[in-house]
């Protein structure tokens, strides 16, 4: 049982540049979402996701998208990115949406140079 | 939308001690507290929760505490030990409305031998 299982760990994007980062679930949960993670600024929620083929935004989605094509995956998409994006990526899912305890990943860091 | 206060953002205490985190929210609508640890290069892991019908929890050294009226909420933890050293954050939500977990800025607390 893998739990929540981000790709990729690290990644090295140049101004500009697009990238998708994958969260993949294995619980069967419904609700999934991406944080940010600055130093001192705590877990900022970017998107997240009630069920299959719906998104919504949190406090921070400017610059991200979202899909939720599959139950089982959340991708987040940087369309053009900026050197303000550079920051530890976190997604968690749970199953009871807010009552319910949320399982989360080991991180993506990205660096935007 | 839901605001969530955390203090202090460090924290030493001598092993053995106590410690004690304070967080604040501004919705009076959230109904559900989480707690979460995080180690160093891992995503964060629920250690405790408590809902809005109870005053306090505990589970062996950990202990939180709400104070509805007053929109607070507090982690506690006793006999601290080295492998409690780690940043905490505390969250925030409405269990049965919009599904989004709010996280104060953190804690890193520290045990000194």
């Amino acid at each position: 049982n893998a739990g929540v299982t981000q790709t990729p760990k690290f990644r090295v994007l140049k101004t500009g540049q697009s990238m998708t980062l994958l969260c993949a679930q294995d619980m069967n949960h419904e609700y999934m979402y991406w944080y940010r993670q600055d130093p001192g600024m705590g877990l900022r929620l970017i998107h997240y996701s009630v069920g299959e083929g719906t998104t919504a935004k949190g406090e921070v989605p400017d610059g991200y998208n979202v899909s939720r094509l599959k139950k089982q995956n959340f991708l987040l998409g940087l369309e053009s990115a900026a050197p303000s994006q550079t920051s530890v990526y976190f997604c968690a899912s749970s199953y009871q949406g807010t009552g319910g305890e949320a399982f989360f990943g080991q991180g993506t860091r990205l660096t935007v140079v | 939308g839901e605001n969530v206060e955390q203090h202090p953002s460090t924290l030493s205490v001598q092993e053995g001690d106590s410690a004690v985190i304070k967080c604040t929210y501004s919705d009076s609508a959230s109904n559900y507290f989480p707690w979460y640890k995080q180690e160093l290069g891992k995503g964060p892991q629920l250690i405790i929760d408590i809902r809005s019908n109870v005053g306090e929890k505990k589970d062996q050294r950990i202990a939180v505490t709400l104070n509805k009226t007053a929109k607070h909420f507090s982690l506690h933890i006793t006999e601290t030990q080295p492998e409690d050293s780690a940043v905490y954050f505390c969250a925030a939500t409405d269990y049965s409305s919009a599904s989004k977990i709010i996280f104060g800025s953190g804690t890193r607390l520290s045990i000194r031998p």
